[in-house]
């Protein structure tokens, strides 16, 4: 089955640790994407990927870094500069640069603090 | 002002009820409109996109009003599975997409 995949599902942070969310897809497409999700509120874009070995940062970028060096592959790395990183996360992906491209997305991963 | 705004309930309806939800938009050069439903806790799922023309798919029409950047969603004879949170989704520019902060339904027998 064609789709995106994020892991882990539940993952735990230590202070002053760096983690590190996997997103794959097999959907051959284009554009992906990290979006962070609070408690009774939207989805709020990290950043996003257009085409391999580029990315751009979106509106809450501090704190945290990506990769996209295949283009089936996103990974986003929460680091220690980031104080309030407890969310669920949300990886997608789109077939084009478009504008009229709809969103996948994957089962998204539970990030806490210990 | 917030990029897409809508009103976040919650709105609670009986099941037969109809029901509409709005959202706003302040980017004028926005390039296209989608709603997606997303359950607790689960990934986001396209319910439709939103055309200039208004579609409808079933029980769901949406609208879209360029000149007052205004988004609709109706939802007509209710059903319990309907209820969920529907985010606003909007294509800035160039696959640039933001989201609402959802509006909240629950539909009771």
């Amino acid at each position: 089955d064609g789709g995106i995949t994020q892991s882990p599902k539940y993952l735990f942070r230590k202070e002053g640790q760096n983690v590190t969310l996997s997103c794959e897809q097999n959907l051959n497409h284009d554009a992906m994407y990290w979006y962070r999700q609070d408690p009774g509120q939207g989805l709020r874009l990290i950043y996003y990927s257009q085409i391999v070995n580029d990315f751009q940062k979106g509106d809450i970028a501090e704190g945290y870094s990506v990769s996209r060096e295949k283009k089936e592959s996103f990974p986003l790395t929460v680091t220690s500069a980031q104080k309030n990183p407890t969310a669920f996360y949300l990886c997608a992906s789109s077939a084009s640069t478009g504008n009229n491209e709809k969103l996948f997305f994957g089962s998204g991963t539970q990030l806490s603090v210990l | 002002r917030k990029e897409v705004e809508q009103d976040p309930g919650p709105f609670n309806v009986p099941e037969g009820a109809t029901v509409a939800f709005n959202c706003t938009y302040s980017n004028s050069a926005s390039q296209s409109f989608f709603w997606y439903r997303q359950d607790c806790r689960k990934e986001p799922k396209l319910l439709m996109s939103v055309y200039s023309s208004g579609n409808e798919d079933g029980r769901f029409t949406a609208q879209l009003n360029r000149a007052s950047q205004y988004i609709s969603l109706l939802i007509r004879d209710s059903k319990l599975s309907d209820s969920a949170t529907y985010l606003c989704v909007v294509n800035k520019n160039n696959n640039d997409m933001r989201f609402g902060a959802g509006t909240r339904l629950t539909v009771k027998p």
